[in-house]
């Protein structure tokens, strides 16, 4: 069974500052991973879908890496802004059906 | 991206009663859907798939006759929670997608449900 872990849980940074999320899968046999932004009591915000075949993808300030090797996806966010506060999912899709196994998410807080 | 329309965004209903979510795909059609539910603080937990024009697939320990699904036609999906009750007091959200060969998943905006 996928299990999807992403570390830290919570983090608080001041603005301007770069930094990384980390998402990490037992089973290396996915499709894409995706990494999606969740605001409180809202839905989610797809942010940046990585193929199993590709190594990164680039979306202006943010930035995700996929090593499918080792389990293990990196969300970098470049000049953080308070705009950027939110909950950080990774889900990786097994099958390639849109079926997705979401991680335990990491709550961002940028403060000015 | 796709669009995902999900509705209501916000529903109270009495213990006992059956609350009906509904999920749209605005300009694509979907043969696959997806309900997950979300718990205060925890991740999202996939419910279940619906397929269009047949049966739901369930994942293991949720009630299909508590969490109806019906998939009527390539664009819409709902959800009815029946005979609610407090615990079923969750966020409740679906996805879409173009299938494999775009491999992309589009979400709703989400149902917040709280039963009293």
């Amino acid at each position: 069974k996928q299990e999807v872990t992403q570390i830290p849980a919570a983090l608080s940074v001041p603005e301007g500052e770069n930094l990384v999320l980390n998402c990490s899968f037992t089973d290396s046999a996915i499709y894409n991973l995706q990494w999606f932004r969740q605001d409180p009591g809202k839905g989610l915000t797809s942010l940046l879908l990585i193929q199993s075949s590709q190594r990164e993808q680039t979306s202006g300030r943010l930035n995700a890496s996929l090593d499918k090797s080792s389990g293990r996806s990196t969300l970098y966010i470049a000049a953080s802004q308070p705009g950027d506060s939110a909950t950080y999912l990774c889900a990786v899709n097994p099958g390639g059906g849109n079926k997705l196994t979401f991680g335990t998410g990491t709550q961002l807080k940028v403060e000015l | 991206g796709a669009v995902v329309s999900q509705h209501p965004s916000r529903v109270i209903c009495k213990s006992g009663t059956s609350v009906k979510i509904e999920c749209r795909s605005l300009d694509f059609q979907a043969t696959t859907m997806f309900w997950y539910r979300q718990f205060p603080k925890q991740s999202l937990m996939l419910m279940a798939t619906s397929n269009e024009g047949s049966k739901a697939t369930y994942e293991q320990g949720v009630e299909k006759d508590k969490f109806l699904i019906n998939h009527a036609s390539l664009t819409l999906s709902t959800l009815t929670v029946t005979s609610a009750h407090p615990e079923d007091s969750s966020f409740y959200i679906c996805s879409a997608g173009q299938g494999a060969r775009f491999g992309e998943a589009f979400f709703g905006q989400g149902t917040r449900l709280t039963v009293v």
